[in-house]
């Protein structure tokens, strides 16, 4: 059974840090291109970055261009999201899937909260 | 990029009644693989998102069959036969067909039992 397992949330002041990750089972990782998604409170869903298979390309919404880095780990199942310079508006679930949406399951989300 | 434009973005309902919620994309989303890549996606109140429908029409496992999806190229729908309880919550649709940059996501449809 393929799961998505986000970890690294938490409460951090506006101009700090986090690293979010994703750990996947169940399904060969490699092969899939990944994506970050968030989810503000009582907001929908909003694209955050891509990645390709192999981590060479990665794309990411303007929100969030040249504060966050995206990246895997294809030998640990892992993908990865360093945030930096955070601001209140990036509070939210973050969620991991894949950038076709191929699964049908998401994970249950890393709640990051900006605050001071 | 591509723009997902979804109707109604509210949705009250009767226990019974029928449902059905539209999705239009600004650019068709076939792909060369022979696949069109639209899913809906169900968020109930405090929960995750679930896939329910994958690929315009098929439904993920566990999915009642009183939820379908059909559709192609830009415009899309999915109906749900018999609204129940265990249905409230947002719809989105979702097109994984043109990225880079990344998937896009319909603003989202509330549905509620009137």
């Amino acid at each position: 059974e393929m799961q998505l397992l986000e970890s690294g949330g938490g409460l951090v002041q506006p101009g700090g840090s986090l690293r979010l990750s994703c750990a996947a089972s169940g399904f060969t990782f490699s092969i899939y291109a990944m994506i970050w998604v968030r989810q503000a409170p009582g907001r929908g869903l909003e694209w955050v970055s891509s990645i390709t298979t192999n981590g060479d390309n990665t794309y990411y919404a303007e929100s969030v261009k040249g504060r966050f880095t995206i990246s895997r780990d294809n030998s640990k199942n892992t993908l990865y999201l360093q945030m930096n310079s955070l601001r209140a508006e990036d509070t939210a679930v973050y969620y991991c899937n894949d950038v076709r949406g191929n699964f049908d399951s998401w994970g249950q989300g890393t709640l990051v909260t900006v605050s001071s | 990029d591509v723009v997902m434009t979804q109707s109604p973005l509210s949705l009250p309902v009767t226990l019974g009644q029928p449902a059905s919620i539209s999705c239009r994309s600004s650019q068709s989303l076939e792909y060369s693989d022979g696949n069109t890549y639209l899913n809906w996606i169900q968020q109930r109140p405090g929960q995750s998102p679930r896939r329910l429908i994958y690929r315009v029409s098929n439904r993920d496992s566990g999915v009642p069959d009183r939820f379908s999806g059909s559709g192609s190229g830009t415009d899309f729908t999915l109906k749900i036969s018999r609204v129940e309880a265990e249905d409230v919550g947002v719809y989105y649709c979702m097109q994984g067909r043109h990225w880079p940059p990344g998937p896009t996501f319909g603003q989202g449809t509330k549905l509620e039992i009137k």
